[in-house]
């Protein structure tokens, strides 16, 4: 099985700042990783699929990037509407599996 | 615009079987472009896939649960549904049901989950 590691599990910030996660992989996956956002007692929506498509609705802001096994999720400017959990999730290999989460909360 | 919703008991006694409906509304579960998906979270913890199922009745499972984990597709009422066997306190989750967007893209295979139901949450005890 492919295992996702996602650093790190948690962070504080600020409106206005520019905010990385990364997701690894425990092999190569090419570009078949997408990303989600998922707020306190909702459901995750999918921001990132293909490693760097933003979902049609998903502000700009919103970017993704890597192929392989090392990817990136970026906030360009992180808003009010951002602290949320993210999850890096593979669909190159059966089972699918999601990352550990990102925990993004305001400093 | 689709949308899922997930049902059934709340509350399930060990050693006993989970059984859970999705409907689909706002668009046909026979839609080629699309598989159907269950995912599990246990409070505080992160995500894990169960399996998908195609409208023919086509279904793949997760491994680790494959032994306890039954799919199956009723297309006239627009629905599927999951069951789970024997289960523990360990399958104590909330379960959300999705849709499994599969497209090319640059020719390659790819997909994601969206949407999601707004999920169910499941205590497995006596």
């Amino acid at each position: 099985d492919i295992q996702m590691t996602q650093s790190p599990s948690s962070l504080s910030a600020s409106v206005g700042d520019r905010v990385t996660i990364t997701c690894r992989a425990s092999q190569n996956i090419n570009s078949y990783l997408n990303w989600y956002q998922q707020k306190p007692g909702k459901a995750p929506k999918v921001l990132i699929y293909a490693a760097s498509s933003l979902q049609s609705g998903v502000p700009s802001r919103f970017s993704g990037s890597g192929s392989g096994t090392d990817f990136t999720l970026t906030i360009s400017s992180l808003q009010p509407e951002d602290f949320a959990t993210y999850y890096c999730q593979q669909s190159s290999t059966s089972p699918l599996s999601f990352g550990g989460g990102t925990k993004v909360e305001i400093k | 615009q689709v949308q899922l919703q997930e049902s059934g008991p709340g509350l399930v006694k060990p050693s006993q079987t989970l059984s859970l409906t999705c409907t689909v509304s706002g668009g046909s579960i026979s839609d080629a472009r699309y598989y159907w998906s269950w995912i599990r979270q246990p409070a505080g913890r992160g995500l894990e896939w169960i399996g998908r199922i195609y409208s023919s009745g086509s279904s793949h499972y997760n491994p680790s649960l494959e032994s306890r984990v039954s799919m199956s597709v009723d297309t006239s009422k627009n629905q599927f549904a999951l069951t789970l066997s024997s289960v523990t306190a360990a399958d104590t989750a909330m379960y959300y049901c999705a849709r499994d967007v599969f497209i090319m893209l640059r020719g390659v295979p790819t997909n994601w989950f969206d949407p999601w139901g707004q999920g169910i949450l499941v205590t497995v005890s006596s």
